[in-house]
């Protein structure tokens, strides 16, 4: 079946404007996952949803940031008024459901570069 | 709380030579421990798992890791290295349920002819 879809793949904007990212996550996968990749660094958690559970958001680095998600379907990430330090990979991860037990599937990204 | 260190950004191998990736995790609970790759412009695939079942955990495309509880270390290796097994790993440790992984700064591998 079809994994972890993320778009646009490549984005890039001005310092100050608004950017929203979206993740597709894998059918039936009631746990989703955002994280941040910044270069030579390695991922840092922002926000986790669990079915229609109030979202762990205690990885959100500013108000800036913000994130929903519809359901147990699509999810959108989006950052206001855009600095350069918010350049990054932006990768969306979804699993089964919440326990450990089950592994998080990644998408391939969105890489955010902020000029 | 938990972390994870991954001790060395950068680890060349020669095709053939054996590859060993090294992870130092903390945690306050018994953990679950990851192990992913990264090929260049892709997402992280899990390469295996530890979920407190057998200590020695054998993954996809021949690698295998050690949960040794002792020295909190769940290092990553592959006897014979292939030039396809260039690409950045992760370490990963996820220690209670409803929470996100915790992952290490990433090992780069470089395997040379």
């Amino acid at each position: 079946g079809a994994g972890v879809s993320q778009s646009p793949s490549n984005k890039v904007t001005e310092k100050g404007k608004d950017v929203e990212l979206r993740c597709d996550p894998i059918s039936g996968h009631t746990a989703l996952y955002w994280y941040r990749q910044r270069l030579g660094q390695g991922l840092e958690f922002l926000i986790y949803f669990q079915g229609n559970s109030a979202p762990d958001k205690s990885g959100l680095p500013s108000d800036r940031f913000s994130a929903e998600r519809t359901g147990e379907s699509v999810s959108t990430l989006t950052i206001q008024r855009t600095q350069q330090e918010d350049s990054a990979v932006y990768l969306c991860a979804s699993s089964l459901d919440g326990t450990r037990t089950y592994e998080q599937y990644f998408g391939p990204g969105t890489r955010l570069t902020v000029t | 709380a938990q972390s994870v260190t991954q001790l060395g950004s950068h680890v060349s191998v020669s095709e053939g030579a054996l590859v060993l990736l090294r992870c130092n995790y903390s945690s306050s609970v018994p953990p679950y421990l990851f192990w992913y790759v990264q090929y260049p412009n892709q997402g992280l695939q899990l390469l295996l798992k530890y979920t407190s079942a057998a200590t020695l955990v054998k993954g996809i495309n021949g690698f295998e890791a050690e949960f040794k509880k002792s020295e909190t270390s769940f290092h990553l290796t592959k006897p014979s290295a292939h030039m396809s097994d260039a690409a950045e790993y992760f370490c990963a440790v996820r220690a209670q349920a409803g929470t996100a992984l915790i992952f290490g700064k990433g090992t780069t591998l470089s395997v040379s002819s």
